[in-house]
C-alpha cells in the first residue's frame, strides 16, 4: 500500500526540549511539505522540499528545522525556539518537483508541549 | 493571490444533496480551483480540482460558472460520514508552495 506515514500519532514533550517528527512516503513523490494546524484553523506551511537536499521556508518556519537526505523522508524538528509548539502537524507530498495543489497527506502527529 | 470566501459552517441531513459555494472574485487566468476534505484529527484528502464548467468524479462534482468568480462543490446524497471540514483553494495548478493556502474551511455537519 502506497502512502505517507507519520509517527508517532501523539507526542508529549517538556518545554525546552527539541523534538523530531517523522514523515516517510513510498509514493515516489518528489515534493514534500510540513504544515501546522491549530484548533479550528486552517493549515499553515512550515517548510517544503522539492528535491533531495533542498528545502524552502514556508510562512512560519521560525523555530523549526528540516532535512531531506532521502527522497522518501522529510523529518521535522521542533526546536526550543518555537514559542508555541503545541499543535497538530501534518506532512504531505506531491508528485513532481513543482509544488502543486494536489497533495497527499499523512495522518498527522499531535504534539503537546508542557 | 486569489482570496477565497466560503461559509464557516453548514448543516444538512442524510440523503440530501449538499452544495458548498466558494467565492473567488479575483481569480487569475491560470488559476485552478481545488477542494479538500478533512476529518477530525486526520490529514486533508484531495477531493476534486477543476478549471471551468463541470468536473465530476466518484466522490463529488465541481461546478464553475463562466466568469469563474465562484465555484460550488456538490456532494450527492450525503451520509453521516461526510461530516468534515471542506477547504476551497484557488491558485496556479503548479505554484510556489507558499502560495497554497488552506483557509479555515467550511465545517459541514450531517444529521440523521
Amino acid at each position: 500500500d502506497g502512502g505517507i506515514t507519520q509517527s508517532p500519532k501523539y507526542l508529549f514533550r517538556k518545554e525546552g526540549q527539541n523534538v523530531t517528527l517523522s514523515c516517510e512516503q513510498n509514493l515516489n513523490h518528489d515534493a514534500m511539505y510540513w504544515y501546522r494546524q491549530d484548533p479550528g484553523q486552517g493549515l499553515r506551511l512550515i517548510y517544503y522540499s522539492q528535491i533531495v537536499n533542498d528545502f524552502q521556508k514556508g510562512d512560519i518556519a521560525e523555530g523549526y528545522s528540516v532535512s531531506r537526505e532521502k527522497k522518501e523522508s522529510f523529518p521535522l524538528t521542533v526546536t526550543s525556539a518555537q514559542k508555541n509548539p503545541t499543535a497538530f502537524y501534518l506532512c504531505a507530498s506531491s508528485p513532481g518537483p513543482i509544488p502543486t495543489y494536489e497533495q497527499y497527506f499523512g495522518p498527522g502527529t499531535r504534539l503537546t508541549v508542557t | 493571490l486569489a482570496k477565497t470566501t466560503q461559509p464557516i459552517s453548514m448543516d444538512s441531513y442524510e440523503g440530501q444533496e449538499v452544495n458548498i459555494t466558494c467565492s473567488h472574485n479575483n481569480i487569475a487566468t491560470n488559476d485552478y480551483i481545488t477542494w479538500y476534505q478533512q476529518f477530525p484529527s486526520q490529514g486533508p484528502r484531495f477531493i476534486i480540482q477543476g478549471y471551468k464548467t463541470k468536473v465530476t468524479n466518484e466522490v463529488a462534482s465541481l461546478f464553475i460558472p463562466a466568469d469563474r468568480k465562484s465555484s460550488t462543490l456538490s456532494l450527492p446524497r450525503v451520509s453521516l460520514s461526510d461530516t468534515a471540514v471542506y477547504y476551497c483553494l484557488v491558485g496556479d495548478r503548479y505554484s510556489s508552495a507558499s502560495k497554497i493556502i488552506f483557509g479555515s474551511g467550511t465545517r459541514l455537519s450531517i444529521r440523521p
